[in-house]
C-alpha cells in the first residue's frame, strides 16, 4: 500500500540555519505530494504541494521538489525563523484518494 | 470565507459512553474527511463523505461511524468508547470532486477516562 517515511525528529536549529526535512514515499500510480504544518493547539495547514514529477512546490520560503526517480519530496528552507517552530507532515494522495501521512517531524528553532 | 469549524473543541468522556463530533466545511465544499491523530499512530484516515455518501473508509472498527447532511455538514460518532480512542479528531473539507487540496479544522480533542 501507500506509505510515507519522514526523518526522525525532533529537529532543533538556530535561527537563520538551513533546514532540510527528508521525506520518501511508496505509492501506486502517480501520487500528489504535500507538506502540512501543525502549530501548537491547531489543525493542519497546507504548506505546499506538487502534483507531478519535477514540480517544485513553494510557500513562505519553504520549497520541495517532487523527485520520482528517488521517490522523495524533501522540505527545505534557506533561513529558518523562530516562528517556523511546529510539526511538519509529509503526505501523499493516490488512487484511493485519501491522504496518507508520514509520522511528523517536530521542529524547534532557537533564537 | 470562514474556515472549517469543529465542535466541540474539547470533550471528556468515560469508557463505554458514546460521542458525536461535528464538522462544518468551508462554504461550497462538498467533501468532508475525518482523521484521527494520536502520538502513537500518528494521523490516520477514518472516512470520507461526498454528497451525503461515504466514498472511502479507513481501517477502523465499526464503532466509528459518520454521516453527512444535505448542507455538507458532517458528524462522526464513536460508540462504546475505549481508552485508546483518546485522540485529536480532525476534519478536512475540499471543493467539489477534487480531493487534492484539503483544508483542515482545528480538531476536537477527545479524552476518554
Amino acid at each position: 500500500g501507500n506509505s510515507v517515511t519522514q526523518m526522525e525528529g525532533p529537529v532543533t536549529l538556530s535561527e537563520e540555519a538551513f533546514l532540510t526535512i527528508n521525506c520518501t514515499y511508496t505509492a501506486t500510480g502517480y501520487p500528489s505530494l504535500f507538506w502540512y504544518v501543525q502549530y501548537p493547539g491547531e489543525g493542519l495547514q497546507l504548506l505546499l504541494k506538487a502534483t507531478k514529477a519535477d514540480d517544485k512546490g513553494s510557500n513562505k520560503g519553504f520549497e520541495a521538489t517532487y523527485r520520482k526517480e528517488t521517490t522523495s519530496f524533501h522540505l527545505e528552507k534557506g533561513s529558518v525563523q523562530v516562528s517556523d517552530s511546529a510539526v511538519y507532515f509529509c503526505a501523499l494522495i493516490s488512487g484511493a484518494q485519501k491522504l496518507v501521512f508520514g509520522q511528523g517531524t517536530r521542529l524547534t528553532i532557537n533564537p | 470565507k470562514a474556515g472549517v469549524t469543529q465542535t466541540p473543541r474539547y470533550l471528556i468522556k468515560t469508557r463505554g459512553q458514546q460521542v458525536t463530533l461535528s464538522c462544518s466545511p468551508i462554504s461550497g465544499h462538498r467533501s468532508v474527511s475525518w482523521y484521527q491523530q494520536t502520538p502513537g499512530q500518528g494521523l490516520q484516515f477514518l472516512f470520507e463523505y461526498f454528497s451525503e455518501t461515504q466514498r472511502n473508509k479507513g481501517n477502523f472498527p465499526g464503532r466509528f461511524s459518520g454521516r453527512q447532511f444535505s448542507n455538507s455538514r458532517s458528524e462522526m460518532n464513536v460508540s462504546t468508547l475505549e481508552l485508546g480512542d483518546s485522540a485529536l479528531y480532525l476534519c478536512a473539507s475540499s471543493q467539489g470532486d477534487s480531493r487534492l487540496e484539503q483544508f483542515f479544522g482545528p480538531g476536537t480533542r477527545l479524552t476518554v477516562l
